[in-house]
């Protein structure tokens, strides 16, 4: 069946240095997804990216799709520690359903 | 954005109850819900789609009677655990979606223990 892999599991980094975190899938995407959960909470969504190659940012976040619409990474500039969670892509084939990564933890020393 | 409530958010039951767990969507209309499983540190792991008046499909390996889905209207969707046991112990969320498009909003999620 559809896999979405996202790596890194975890990431811990210092205030200040950036972060990505990158998915795959094993299809190719109508659309993929990206989705912050805080510890504790429940998954809320960030952005939608539909286009082939498409790049969206919002404010020190950016998201770009891949040429493929197999691939999708998330850039975070300067990170803060209001940035900490779990990151999950989700991708979309069209079917309906949501295939979620597993997540890349996010951890910010102040 | 669209809001999803999501009803209890904690639940402690015995070995052998029935839990029901309910999904409204607020302010839109939700032609399809979602019902996920997550256990700590993992992903959200699909348990089935349903859809408003019709059956739930539910995905590999999950047991619709034990699972039970009902989604009579387009704000409303429950997932009933039945005869729960501890190994049905986790965290339960649901999303809606609007006929249409294609993003899921969540709600806060159930956090069910069975003792």
């Amino acid at each position: 069946g559809q896999q979405v892999m996202q790596i890194p599991q975890y990431q811990h980094v210092q205030e200040g240095e950036d972060f990505t975190t990158y998915c795959n899938s094993s299809t190719t995407l109508s659309n993929i997804q990206w989705y912050k959960q805080r510890p504790g909470g429940h998954p809320v969504f960030l952005i939608q990216l539909v286009k082939s190659g498409e790049v969206k940012k919002q404010k020190r976040l950016t998201f770009q799709f891949g040429e493929a619409k197999k691939n999708s990474s998330l850039h975070i500039t300067a990170t803060q520690t209001t940035d900490v969670g779990t990151y999950f892509c989700a991708g979309d084939n069209q079917g309906g359903k949501l295939i979620f990564g597993q997540g890349t933890e996010l951890s910010v020393k102040p | 954005g669209a809001v999803v409530s999501q009803h209890p958010s904690w639940v402690i039951c015995k070995s052998g109850t029935s839990v029901k767990i309910e999904c409204r969507s607020l302010d839109f209309q939700a032609t399809t819900m979602f019902w996920y499983r997550q256990f700590p540190k993992q992903s959200l792991m699909l348990m089935a789609t349903s859809n408003e008046g019709s059956k739930a499909t539910y995905e590999q390996g999950v047991e619709k009677d034990k699972f039970l889905i009902n989604h009579a209207s387009l704000t409303l969707s429950t997932l009933t655990v039945t005869s729960a046991h501890p190994e049905d112990s986790s965290f339960y969320i649901c999303s809606a979606r609007e006929q249409g498009r294609h993003i899921q909003y969540f709600g806060a999620g159930t956090r069910l223990s069975v003792l």
